[in-house]
């Protein structure tokens, strides 16, 4: 079974519009890490974001925010006011407790940002 | 300060031969883990070496294998070459306290004839 679930292929957005990428994950440790990554076209994922399973509060940065909610085992990432240079890759990561030398990726969303 | 450096950054190698990856980690890293891409997926985790040492492998058959060298630097080997090994082949180097991101390099894509 899939331990991260970006069900969101592909989204296209005019530039200016915010748009929210959806991750969903499953566990059964109570102790986990989550992490965003972007991926350019150049291909190097770039880290975002890591929240640790106990602290689901929400968090912004810049034009970025992020929202941890362990009822629904989701953690979303917004952009707001999204610019060209957000078209990327996006990528949900989880990594476990019990496990955490191995990440696990979710398959991507595909961000195409048009002017 | 320097990020991860992986080589070469493509290749194109016949079914049946050998290939050979190599990383160097992010300075200050100790940590240096494979993962596998294919296109339109996520990354699939390989292994992982610290002090020299594999400390966990994915699902990947035993021609797959690597090496980490006393200054952190590391190789993944792949024999035997399939098909189904075309892939971009990210390194990612990171500390091995949990919860420490992964840090990658640009990958090297690999194209199997």
């Amino acid at each position: 079974a899939q331990k991260v679930t970006q069900a969101q292929t592909e989204i296209s957005v005019v530039e200016k519009e915010d748009v929210t990428l959806d991750c969903v994950y499953e566990t059964r440790d109570t102790t986990y890490y989550l992490f965003w990554y972007k991926q350019p076209p150049s291909g190097e994922l770039v880290f975002l974001i890591r929240r640790n399973s106990f602290d689901e509060q929400n968090e912004i940065s810049g034009r970025y925010s992020w929202n941890f909610q362990k009822s629904t085992s989701s953690f979303n990432f917004t952009i707001t006011a999204s610019q060209v240079v957000d078209s990327a890759v996006y990528f949900c990561a989880l990594s476990e407790a019990d496990n955490f030398n191995k990440f696990y990726f979710g398959s991507g969303t595909k961000l195409n940002v048009k002017p | 300060d320097a990020g991860v450096t992986q080589s070469p950054t493509h290749l194109i190698k016949t079914r049946g031969q050998q290939v050979t990856l190599r990383c160097s980690p992010k300075s200050g890293h100790d940590t240096v883990s494979w993962y596998q891409q294919a296109l339109g997926q996520g990354p699939q985790f390989i292994f992982q070496y610290y002090e020299e040492e594999e400390r966990q492998r994915g699902n990947f058959p035993d021609r797959f294998s690597g090496h980490q060298f006393p200054n952190y630097s590391s190789e993944l080997n792949v024999n035997a070459l399939l098909l189904g090994d075309s892939a971009l082949y990210l390194c990612a180097s990171s500390l091995v306290a949990w919860g420490s991101p992964l840090h990658f390099g640009n990958g090297t894509r690999l194209t199997v004839t």
